[in-house]
């Protein structure tokens, strides 16, 4: 079945680099949201969209990160300048309106060199 | 959301059951119980949620005592592939959710 994808799933970038991660919701799934998970770390909660629109953008580390979501579907999380930091598991999570169950992706594994 | 309290890890023979506990001791009246797990290098999966009563679907079981202060999830019969760290966590919103370290479940031969 269709389930959250991300891509790409694994990414190697130079510091100072930009990157660019993308998620594909759920179709008809309406909110989506954003996590990093650091090397033996709990997950943490980046940015969620419902729509279009990011009511809770408290998660983002830095103004290195941005993410935006259109046509209420596909989302792409962005970091500038990347760090050492900043490598990390990113994961794409979606659900239904009104349902509180998440779905999540295989995650994005970014490494900073 | 209030703030979850699990052991650090749990072993368990395969075929046995798992009893996986979580204290929630802060709860209010309208936060639920949800559980999830990670399986190594892949995303969470969601288990099974409740409010009050106990609740059973064909992963798992959950157990919420009456005063809601506390719960456990029970793998019936668990297997090797049920390794994994376990996460609880009681939520209204639905938004984010707020992780907390987890069991780590480690199912033995």
């Amino acid at each position: 079945g269709a389930g959250v994808s991300q891509s790409p799933s694994n990414k190697v970038t130079e510091k100072g680099k930009d990157v660019e991660l993308r998620c594909d919701p759920i179709s008809g799934h309406t909110a989506l949201y954003w996590y990093r998970q650091s090397l033996g770390q709990g997950l943490e909660f980046l940015i969620y969209f419902q729509g279009n629109s990011a009511p809770d953008k408290s998660g983002l580390p830095s103004d290195r990160f941005s993410a935006e979501r259109t046509g209420g579907s596909v989302s792409t999380l962005t970091i500038q300048r990347t760090q050492q930091e900043d490598s990390a598991v990113y994961l794409c999570a979606s659900n239904l309106p009104g349902s509180a169950t998440q779905y999540f992706g295989p995650g994005t594994r970014l490494l900073v060199l | 959301d209030a703030k979850t309290t699990q052991p650090t890890s749990m072993d368990c023979a395969e075929g046995r059951a798992a009893n996986l506990p979580c204290n929630h001791s802060t709860i209010s009246g309208n936060e639920y119980v949800y559980w999830y797990r990670q399986i190594h290098s892949q995303g969470p999966q969601y288990i099974i949620h409740g409010l009050k009563n106990n609740e059973t679907n064909e992963m798992a079981s959950l157990i919420i005592t009456e005063d809601r202060k506390s719960s456990t999830l029970i793998l019936p019969h668990a297997t090797l592939r049920d390794t994994a760290v376990y996460y609880c966590i009681v939520r209204v919103t639905p938004d984010k959710l707020i992780f907390g370290t987890g069991t780590r479940l480690q199912v033995f031969p």
